[in-house]
């Protein structure tokens, strides 16, 4: 069965510069959710979207933004990157209000 | 705060022993999840609960939702090294995911 695509898997990149994480969720799926983990920590909500719209939006920073494009893959564009934002990023896609099934992750490493 | 309890933090399991994992919530919850996760890897999906009552098995892993709908506990019968992991729970607040601080289990020889 397919699962959800995420890209790249592993990312480093210096202070202040900018990153773009991607998400293919499982086909006929309608929404797509960003989740942050740090570092022995459990996943955060950022944001999610629902048929290309926005629809919840959590604890993501200004510098952060994403959209959803007609294909219903995701992009979650990260600019001025701070030491912080070293994390795992996952994406989780849903049908309907069925189960939300979670990418392998994106690892971002900001030195 | 962490809305969700998980207990306790961590254990350690010979294999072939059984392990209990509790989730507890101070409200109601109306959908609750359970996935596992390798260090560094994604979540998988386990089971998800949602009546009063219900319980769900898969292979040798038992999940289940108390009637008052505010703990859950996840039992493992006869552990195996694949079973070692993080587990952690996670209810739906309007399409998001909250989770708790999560469980580690090892499995040991």
């Amino acid at each position: 069965a397919a699962g959800v695509i995420q890209s790249p898997r592993h990312l480093i990149k210096e202070k202040r510069e900018t990153a773009t994480l991607k998400c293919y969720p499982i086909p006929r799926h309608d929404t797509v959710y960003w989740y942050q983990q740090g570092p022995g920590q459990d996943p955060q909500f950022l944001i999610s979207f629902y048929e290309k719209m926005q629809s919840d939006k959590g604890s993501i920073p200004d510098r952060f933004s994403a959209q959803q494009f007609s294909d219903y893959h995701s992009e979650l564009n990260m600019s001025s990157l701070e030491l912080g934002d070293s994390a795992l990023y996952f994406c989780a896609s849903q049908r309907d209000t069925d189960t939300q099934y979670f990418g392998p992750g994106t690892r971002l490493t900001v030195l | 705060s962490q809305e969700l309890e998980q207990s306790p933090q961590s254990l350690i399991v010979q294999e072939g022993k059984n392990l209990t994992i509790n989730c507890t919530s101070s409200k109601t919850l109306y959908g609750l999840y359970w996935y596992k996760q390798k260090y560094g890897e994604g979540l998988i999906f386990l089971m998800m609960l949602q009546k009063g009552g219900e319980e769900k098995s898969h292979e040798k892993i038992t999940a289940k939702l108390d009637e008052k709908k505010q703990q859950s506990s996840l039992h493992i019968t006869a552990s195996q090294p694949s079973h070692a992991g993080i587990y952690l729970c996670g209810e739906t607040r309007w399409g998001k995911l909250q989770f708790g601080a999560g469980t580690q289990v090892v499995v040991t020889p």
